[in-house]
């Protein structure tokens, strides 16, 4: 079956654009999460969505991040005003259960800011 | 500050041989621990998880024991091949409060010589 998957895998912006950033999260799956990994990190949670309700954004680090779920499948992550220490990998999970449950990663977007 | 570390950036064994990767953490709070294995270009794997009302948990070639005391877990490949190389990234979360929120490590990169 299909996995997570997102797009673009590849995103290069100049500083001060604005990017947005899909995943696609496994059929069915109720939990979806956003990690951002910086190079020779490893992922740090963003925030978190049941369904199409986020239920924690603690980790996103600016108010210039932004994520939704409006249908409680496919998510966007956007980033506004994008600034070079937003480079990053920033990767997708789902998981089948509410919260806790094993977490199935997509293959990432790594984002590089000039 | 990081709450989990894995002080071994890389490790390289002979195909066969054991494979041991650590990881240590700060937060007590934590009392659920995961090892995810990424390749290249795709997003960590689930490999195996471990409850802290447990020491070991063995799943084929692969084991991971805990060390509450010492606040130390450590994986074990055994016998390694070389489709095992990857990135291994120990993860930790604490199953009583926000119970899906994974803490990473930098990750091992773990490389199996033929």
């Amino acid at each position: 079956g299909a996995g997570v998957s997102q797009s673009p895998r590849y995103k290069v912006a100049k500083r001060g654009q604005d990017v947005a950033l899909r995943c696609d999260p496994i059929s069915g799956h109720v939990s979806l999460f956003w990690y951002q990994q910086a190079l020779g990190q490893g992922p740090e949670f963003l925030t978190y969505f049941q369904n199409e309700a986020q239920l924690d954004k603690s980790g996103l680090p600016s108010d210039r991040f932004f994520a939704e779920r409006p249908e409680g499948s496919v998510s966007t992550l956007k980033i506004q005003r994008t600034q070079q220490e937003d480079s990053a990998v920033y990767l997708c999970a789902s998981s089948l259960q509410r919260g806790a449950g094993t977490q199935y990663f997509g293959p990432g977007t790594r984002l590089t800011v000039l | 500050d990081q709450q989990v570390k894995q002080n071994s950036p890389s490790l390289s064994v002979q195909e066969g041989r054991i494979s041991i990767l650590n990881c240590d953490y700060t937060n007590s709070m934590f009392d659920y621990f995961l090892w995810y294995k990424k390749y290249p270009a795709e997003g960590p794997t689930f490999l195996i998880s471990i409850s802290s009302i447990k020491d070991k948990n063995e799943d084929g070639r692969f084991t991971v024991f805990l060390n509450k005391s010492a606040k130390h877990l450590s994986l074990h490949i055994v016998p390694s091949q070389p489709g095992d190389s990857a990135v291994y990234f120990c993860a930790a979360k604490n199953s009583g409060g926000s119970n899906y929120k994974l803490t990473f490590g930098k990750g091992t990169l773990l490389t199996v010589n033929p």
